[in-house]
């Protein structure tokens, strides 16, 4: 149980285009999901936290504009990277929290996604 | 800010090697620490989780300690397999969010 997936799992595309990232809870409902950033060798940032039917909130530095977060249901987050260049080449990671049950610090993870930006 | 500092790797061990990762953080308040783990090609998933000071977190012959004298939480494992080749993440919880390490890859070779 407690399955996240993203779609697509890498993609490539080219500067000035928008890409769109969905992450899915498979068996749960997710009140809250987070969207992350992974460069090579270091942590993972927390880029936003997503809660169904309301806005995202967006951790400091992180262009809200440029990386719109739509969380229309509880099992369906979607990051979309728009006019990407390749300085937003990275590695994009969701998670989810569950809706019920369960510790409320419990965030269940996607497998990634990779975006090469030409 | 709150952060989580734990030592580079990549670690190479020979099975059945005792293995540990060190984790210190820095918070204001009583974080929930974690530690995470992340398979080649899969995403991250809970080894093992403490929340308050004293707290043993232990799974799949991990264990850590949550330490706040010295503000650690060491991941340790008696005993490697060569399935424990993976990334390991420190992690605290602070206001519903949680704040990562850079990761340690673990190599475990036969």
């Amino acid at each position: 149980g407690a399955v996240v997936s993203q779609h697509p799992s890498r993609v490539i595309c080219k500067s000035g285009t928008s890409v769109k990232i969905e992450c899915r809870s498979l068996d749960f409902q997710a009140t809250t999901m987070f969207w992350y950033r992974q460069f090579p060798k270091k942590s993972l940032m927390l880029m936003a936290t997503s809660n169904e039917g309301s806005k995202a909130t967006y951790e400091q530095g992180v262009e809200k504009d440029k990386f719109l977060i739509n969380h229309a249901s509880l099992t369906l987050s979607t990051l979309t990277v728009t006019s990407a260049h390749p300085e937003d080449s990275s590695f994009y990671i969701c998670s989810a929290q569950p809706l019920a049950g369960g510790p409320t610090d419990t965030q269940y993870f996607g497998p990634g996604t990779r975006l090469t930006v030409l | 800010g709150d952060s989580v500092t734990q030592m580079e790797g990549p670690v190479t061990l020979s099975e059945e090697a005792f293995l540990t990762i060190n984790c210190t953080y820095t918070a204001t308040g009583y974080p929930s620490l974690f530690w995470y783990v992340q398979y080649p090609g899969e995403g991250l998933q809970l080894l093992l989780k403490a929340t308050k000071a004293d707290d043993k977190g232990s799974n799949k012959g991990f264990e850590a300690t949550y330490r706040k004298e010295t503000t650690s939480f060491h991941l340790e494992k008696g005993s490697v397999q060569v399935s424990d080749s993976a990334v390991y993440f420190c992690a605290l919880s602070s206001w519903g969010k949680l704040q990562f390490g850079a990761g340690t890859q673990v190599v475990v070779t036969p």
